[in-house]
């Protein structure tokens, strides 16, 4: 089982406040890492995808950032807004086919 | 868009039924997902399927099996359910290379009683 880790759990920051999460994955056999945000009574959509070593990709307010060689991205929220509150996940394509997510970090903006 | 459709939102089946859960896309996509969901553990492989006929077990295959006769359809098979599968399980699909994002169904809240 690939190892796909995601950090913190969970997060409570407030209207305003900028912030960022952590995913590490395996160096080794790496073809791309995906970012998605879940929100309640939704499905996951993607936000990113990230296949080259130093990629960095933005979305609005929402950026992400890849480094292959030591096995992390980041994703980062400036000026959170309470409609950002979701669960965001990171998953790992490998050379094997499967897509191996995270467990997630889930974002609580506060008004 | 790219749509892919879950049978059910929601479903409750007794111990040792057999469970048949069906996602369809409409974007022939050749890559599709069975993954279930539990708090704290995000989304875990149980099976998926890269081309019509072809099954890769993933991480949690134990206790399902699969079936993907058409290139849009993929169903996630219970084969005698148990509580321990109450779960969210959600369907995805892709195409077939490794940068391409999934798209993902609405989930189906499970619940073996």
């Amino acid at each position: 089982i690939l190892n796909v880790e995601q950090s913190p759990q969970s997060l409570h920051v407030q209207e305003g406040d900028s912030t960022n999460f952590t995913c590490s994955f395996p160096s080794s056999n790496f073809y791309a890492l995906h970012w998605y945000r879940w929100e309640t009574a939704k499905s996951p959509e993607a936000l990113f995808v990230m296949t080259l070593n130093g990629d960095e990709k933005k979305k609005g307010r929402i950026s992400a950032t890849l480094n292959t060689k030591e096995g992390y991205s980041y994703l980062y929220i400036k000026g959170s807004q309470p409609e950002d509150s979701a669960t965001y996940l990171c998953a790992f394509r490998g050379s094997a086919r499967q897509l191996t997510f995270g467990s997630g970090t889930q974002l609580t903006v506060l008004p | 868009d790219v749509k892919v459709t879950q049978s059910s939102r929601y479903l409750v089946k007794r111990t040792g039924e057999k469970v048949f859960l069906e996602c369809v896309q409409d974007m022939d996509h050749e890559n599709m997902f069975w993954y279930r969901q539990d708090p704290g553990l995000g989304l875990r492989l149980i099976y998926f399927s890269y081309d019509v006929k072809m099954k890769e077990k993933g991480d949690i295959p134990e206790g399902y099996s699969v079936s993907r006769e058409k290139k849009e359809r993929f169903s996630l098979i219970l084969e005698s359910a148990s509580t321990n599968q109450t779960s969210m399980y959600l369907c995805a699909s892709s195409l077939g290379g490794p940068s391409t994002e999934a798209f993902f169904g609405q989930g189906t809240r499970l619940t073996v009683v």
